[in-house]
């Protein structure tokens, strides 16, 4: 059974850098069938999708956040990482990471969009 | 951008009795492969978002059958044919038009139990 954690500091001060790791177990992340993905949710409020790694290491960034997000990828311990840079209040939420799988079977594929989810980790922003 | 829009944001539902919800995008889904990447998931009180439908109509796994998906280019769907107490929470649209892992949510609508 495919397990995902997210682990990091749960405060971080205004304009610092949040840095958050998701540990995938009971499944390697470099499968090719396998996309890994941040989504968050502020307090009270809707998912908003952050962005997404392949284990190659090609990345995809929500526009909106592109130019403070940087995720990567260390396959030889199953686990990818996100960093946001520049924080304000308005990037306290719950983190999720989630799993895609491009499944095939019987000569047809599928896109399961994140059908794994880690159980989120609450990252406050605050001084 | 795509927007994605779902209507109600809210509905309240007595056990036994149907649900729909809707999901309008800003632009049509349908990707030059032919398939439409539209999802639905549900997000529990104090859960993970779980996935329900895939690619419009498609009941992932372990999903109950009195949930269904319907739709096409901008318009979509999801429907409960018989609500449990169990139904209750956030259901969320979203578009991958990309194969790419790009996407967008809608604002989520809250079902409760009357």
């Amino acid at each position: 059974q495919l397990q995902l954690q997210e682990s990091g500091p749960g405060l971080v001060k205004p304009s610092e850098t949040l840095s958050l790791t998701c540990t995938v177990s009971g499944g390697s992340i470099s499968s090719s069938s396998y996309y890994w993905g941040w989504i968050r949710q502020p307090p009270g409020k809707g998912l908003e999708w952050i962005g997404s790694i392949y284990y190659s290491g090609s990345t995809y960034y929500n526009p909106s956040l592109k130019s403070r997000v940087t995720i990567s990828v260390d396959t030889s311990k199953n686990q990818f990482s996100l960093k946001l840079s520049s924080v304000t209040a308005a990037d306290t939420a719950v983190y999720y990471c989630a799993r895609r799988y491009d499944y095939c079977t019987g000569g047809v594929c599928y896109i399961w969009s994140f059908d794994y989810w880690g159980q989120g980790t609450l990252v406050t922003v605050s001084s | 951008d795509i927007v994605m829009t779902q209507t109600p944001l809210s509905l309240s539902v007595t056990p036994g009795q149907p649900a729909s919800i809707s999901c309008k995008s800003s632009q049509s889904l349908l990707h030059s492969d032919g398939k439409t990447y539209l999802y639905w998931y549900l997000q529990k009180p104090g859960q993970s978002p779980q996935l329900l439908i895939y690619e419009v109509s498609s009941r992932f796994s372990g999903v109950p059958d009195r949930f269904s998906g319907s739709g096409s280019g901008t318009d979509f769907t999801l429907k409960i044919s018989r609500v449990e107490a169990e139904d209750v929470g956030v259901y969320y649209c979203m578009q991958g038009i990309h194969l790419l892992p790009m996407y967008t949510f809608g604002q989520g609508t809250k079902l409760e139990i009357k």
